[in-house]
């Protein structure tokens, strides 16, 4: 255990629904981060929360939209998904101090989207 | 912008022996830390080491240790004595100094399997 927690852990969705991934850090940490993993490609950062305020939108597409309404907790709100958006979804977080923390991942979130 | 290269994607070990996995990365930064992730069957990725790129001396954690050649870009894990535990995969990634937060660029991965 990392100390970073994710929810669901398994999502199967269609192209129209309407969903939520969480994640939550009892760590203290004021940085938050969610990153896709596909197969065979590297891991890929999506967003970045920087004392609860979003300081990093790596060209993600609208129908993926994050919230941080605390720094202990980040959500993911999926909507009107893609096949190819089928991924492991994992969150991280870390403390930003003078230098560059070491960032803890949760267990991931499998998505399927049918 | 930063890359990291995993040219081995599948490695294997027998049970009590050594292994290497290699990293190469390109960047025009001079400040920086690199950093090797394992992620078990189970998902949770958990850091292995980290090495600091100011740092001439190689890091080192229990069997797990780095060889940074800074100026070929290189930076392998050493996984001595290897156990059964240290079946996952491993991700080799670069994050750039004094940023206001943490950007990690990752590499391919490499999936070691440690027989016994």
């Amino acid at each position: 255990e990392t100390g970073v927690t994710q929810t669901p852990r398994h999502l199967v969705m269609g192209m129209t629904n309407k969903k939520s991934l969480k994640c939550e850090q009892h760590l203290g940490h004021n940085a938050m981060y969610w990153y896709k993993q596909s197969a065979k490609k590297p891991l890929e950062l999506m967003f970045v929360y920087s004392l609860e305020e979003r300081v990093e939108n790596n060209s993600v597409p609208s129908r993926f939209s994050p919230e941080c309404p605390n720094s202990s907790h980040l959500f993911l709100h999926l909507h009107t998904l893609q096949p190819e958006d089928s991924a492991l979804y994992l969150c991280a977080s870390s403390q930003i101090r003078d230098f560059q923390e070491t960032q803890y991942f949760g267990p991931g979130t499998r998505l399927l989207v049918l | 912008a930063q890359t990291v290269t995993q040219s081995q994607p599948e490695m294997s070990v027998q049970e009590a022996e050594t292994v290497t996995l290699s990293c190469t990365y390109d960047t025009s930064e001079n400040n920086y830390y690199l950093f090797w992730y394992k992620q078990p069957p189970s998902r949770q990725m958990i850091l292995v080491i980290r090495q600091e790129a100011y740092k001439q001396q190689n890091a080192t954690e229990n069997r797990f240790s780095v060889n940074f050649q800074k100026a070929a870009k290189s930076f392998s894990l050493k996984i001595s004595d290897s156990q059964l535990g240290d079946t996952a995969m491993y991700f080799c990634a670069f994050m750039k100094a004094g940023t206001s937060y943490g950007k990690l660029t990752f590499g391919q991965g490499t999936i070691l399997t440690v027989h016994p």
